[in-house]
């Protein structure tokens, strides 16, 4: 079976345009969460979606917002693009959404804000 | 919320040396997992370990969490072992907490 997959792998964007991230969940894992890892810390939970309804938001601005489809992939948005917000974006999946039960993570995406 | 801490921060080690992390937090937690995280940024599971003790080949994993705490256990290190090595609990649904990372140099 394929692992999480991310896209894009690297995104390059300007200050004050928006970006859109994606995850595609291990087969058969219907939650999804997404992390911001900057460099030198560790991962920072944002969101996590399960059955496709947000169960958990992390301490992030409103310009955060995520989605999740039917076939349990996921979107993350970022609005507003500030410097600060340049970061390696991570996806994480797992069968259920109740806890207790091991993430997986996927590559990731590196965002750089210029 | 529960709080991870990691110790020691930055590890240098010979190869074929054996090391020890730690990393302790703050309140009870049902899902304690340790990652490797190699130069390229990939989150690599090792153990997924609330309690007990667990060995996968050269590395072995123990959480006592009575007394809020895991211990990570590097055997015979290669310089392939090195990278940034978290803990983290999860706080609700399947919030993860991370701890800081120990930054692991396996020098040959």
């Amino acid at each position: 079976d394929a692992g999480v997959t991310q896209s894009p792998t690297h995104l390059i964007k300007t200050r004050g345009q928006h970006v859109t991230l994606r995850c595609s969940p291990i087969s058969g894992h219907k939650s999804v969460s997404w992390y911001q890892q900057v460099l030198g810390q560790g991962p920072q939970f944002i969101f996590q979606y399960y059955e496709k309804e947000e169960r958990g938001r992390g301490n992030f601005p409103d310009r955060f917002s995520a989605r999740q489809f039917p076939n349990y992939s996921s979107e993350l948005n970022v609005n507003a693009l500030l410097l600060g917000d340049s970061a390696l974006y991570l996806c994480a999946t797992s069968p259920g959404g109740q806890g207790g039960e091991t993430q997986y993570f996927g590559p990731g995406t590196r965002l750089l804000v210029l | 919320g529960i709080q991870v801490e990691q110790s020691p921060p930055d590890l240098i080690l010979q190869e074929g040396a054996n090391s020890t992390l730690r990393c302790n937090f703050s309140d009870s937690v049902n899902n304690l997992q340790w990652f490797h995280q190699n130069p390229w940024g990939q989150l690599i599971n090792l153990f997924y370990i609330p309690s007990g003790t667990k060995q996968n080949g050269r590395l072995s994993a123990t959480t006592v969490a009575t007394e809020r705490y895991s211990l990570l256990y590097i055997s015979s290190s290669q310089t392939t072992d090195s990278g940034v090595y978290f803990c983290a609990g999860m706080e609700y649904g399947n919030k993860l907490v991370f701890g800081a990372g120990t930054i692991l140099r396996v020098k040959s």
